[in-house]
């Protein structure tokens, strides 16, 4: 079946570093890919989406690439803020199927240093 | 604010009871999607509904139900709960009831503890 696999938590950074959370996909298809965002004590937000292979989403500085060949979505941002503290997930959703279930990976818990 | 509504916010009940968890989609959403996030399962697809009728099920337990109305809003019941029913609940609605990338978009959330 189809499945997502995202980095383990949590990860921790100083402001200005780099990110990036590696998250791979399994599924039969041509799945969509999503990146949602859950800030603390909120609900998930949409961060970035792509439909298609090598579509990039991108929004709020950061960006993901779908990657066909390697099965992958990595999510990535030049410099972080503490503002970007929040929970990350990757999705996908089977365009193919008759409904339209997302299915998540475990999520990723970013905190950023000041 | 992504104009999905749930209440209530937060709900503490006993072992063995019965509650309702309430949505309101999106204006012009016809589809509602119900998720379990806790610790020990991440976030789980429970069930969703496209236009009052059931379109597709995940990981619901049978004492777990959920109905749309005629108006698009949309209740999971929970019954006979048991202490690892505690969780967030979220709901989400879109636009169509299949994806091809459609964005869902999510609730605050209900928060059920059970004692």
């Amino acid at each position: 079946g189809n499945s997502v696999t995202q980095m383990e938590g949590p990860v921790t950074l100083s402001e200005e570093a780099f990110l990036t959370i590696n998250c791979t996909y399994t599924a039969t298809g041509y799945p969509s890919l999503f990146w949602y965002v859950q800030y603390p004590g909120e609900g998930l937000q949409l961060l970035l989406k792509a439909t298609k292979a090598d579509d990039k989403g991108s929004n709020k500085g950061f960006e993901a690439t779908y990657r066909k060949e390697t099965t992958s979505f990595h999510l990535e941002k030049g410099s972080v803020q503490v503002s970007d503290s929040a929970v990350y997930f990757c999705a996908l959703s089977d365009r193919g199927s008759s409904a339209s279930k997302i299915i998540f990976g475990s999520g990723t818990r970013l905190s950023i240093r000041p | 604010d992504s104009g999905v509504t749930q209440t209530p916010k937060h709900l503490i009940t006993a072992t063995g009871q019965r509650v309702t968890l309430r949505c309101s989609p999106r204006s012009g959403d016809l589809s509602v999607y119900w998720y379990q996030q806790s610790l020990d399962q991440g976030l789980q697809f429970l069930i969703q509904y496209y236009n009052g009728e059931e379109r597709a099920k995940g990981n619901i337990l049978e004492r777990f139900s959920a109905q749309q109305f005629p108006d698009l809003h949309s209740e999971l019941n929970l019954s006979s709960l048991e202490l690892g029913d505690s969780a967030l609940y979220f709901c989400a609605s879109s636009v169509a009831g299949t994806s091809g990338g459609n964005e869902q978009f999510f609730g605050p959330g209900t928060r059920l503890t059970v004692l």
